[in-house]
């Protein structure tokens, strides 16, 4: 009973490297969302997905991609790391709306 | 749109006193209403969620809120708070009736137990 996964947990980037965090879950759900979360201002949704090979762009997309070619994995990738980008991020998954959303333990990642 | 506000980013209780978190939310529609735990270093936990039915819901950890759509508010009270209630507390706000499932935040709620 995985839940949602996320790799890693802890990351130190130098600022234009690229990398992506991965996310997994195992429960088969529809919908799945990537957050960051930064002192003061909750969470703010990056990107999401409401299927297999379906994304749309949240409330703060810019300097991020993602992708999901299968119902399981959601990575989000940064292509040009910004000290901005300096931040935790989270995975979330769902099954529908009124479900609620499964979080992940977080990705925290600093940018120097 | 929506949003949410969330009323006092530090609140103390008491160890036993009454814990009241407050929410207030915007909504074009409908709303569905969740909150959320988050203990140090831990992803967010669902409490309880409001969908539809009745407007007084109960959660886990003796936790419960009420949907009161006149004042726009959905509140998060415990009767007697417990050590293991201090934590960071988020209410969340979706348009789920509309089938768009997406969740938007208030900045949180730090909730410290004095023993």
């Amino acid at each position: 009973n995985a839940g949602v996964t996320q790799t890693p947990k802890f990351q130190v980037l130098k600022t234009g490297q690229s990398m992506t965090l991965q996310c997994a879950q195992d429960m088969n759900h529809e919908y799945m969302s990537w957050y960051r979360q930064d002192p003061g201002m909750g969470l703010r949704l990056i990107h999401y997905s409401v299927g297999a090979g379906i994304t749309d762009q949240g409330e703060v997309p810019n300097g991020y991609n993602v992708s999901r070619s299968t119902t399981e994995d959601f990575p989000l990738r940064l292509l040009s790391a910004a000290p901005s980008q300096t931040s935790v991020y989270f995975c979330a998954s769902s099954y529908m709306g009124s479900y609620g959303y499964t979080f992940g333990s977080g990705t925290r990642l600093t940018v120097v | 749109a929506q949003s949410v506000t969330q009323l006092g980013s530090h609140v103390s209780v008491s160890e036993g006193a009454l814990v009241l978190l407050r929410c207030n939310y915007s909504s074009s529609v409908p709303p569905y209403l969740f909150w959320y735990v988050q203990y140090p270093n831990q992803g967010l936990q669902l409490l309880l969620k409001y969908t539809t039915g009745a407007t007084l819901v109960k959660g886990i950890n003796g936790f419960e809120a009420e949907f009161k759509k006149s004042e726009t508010s959905f509140h998060l009270t415990k009767p007697s708070a417990h050590m293991s209630d201090a934590a960071e507390y988020f209410c969340a706000v979706s348009e789920g009736q509309t089938g768009a499932n997406n969740l938007f935040f208030g900045t949180g709620t730090r909730l410290t137990v004095i023993p």
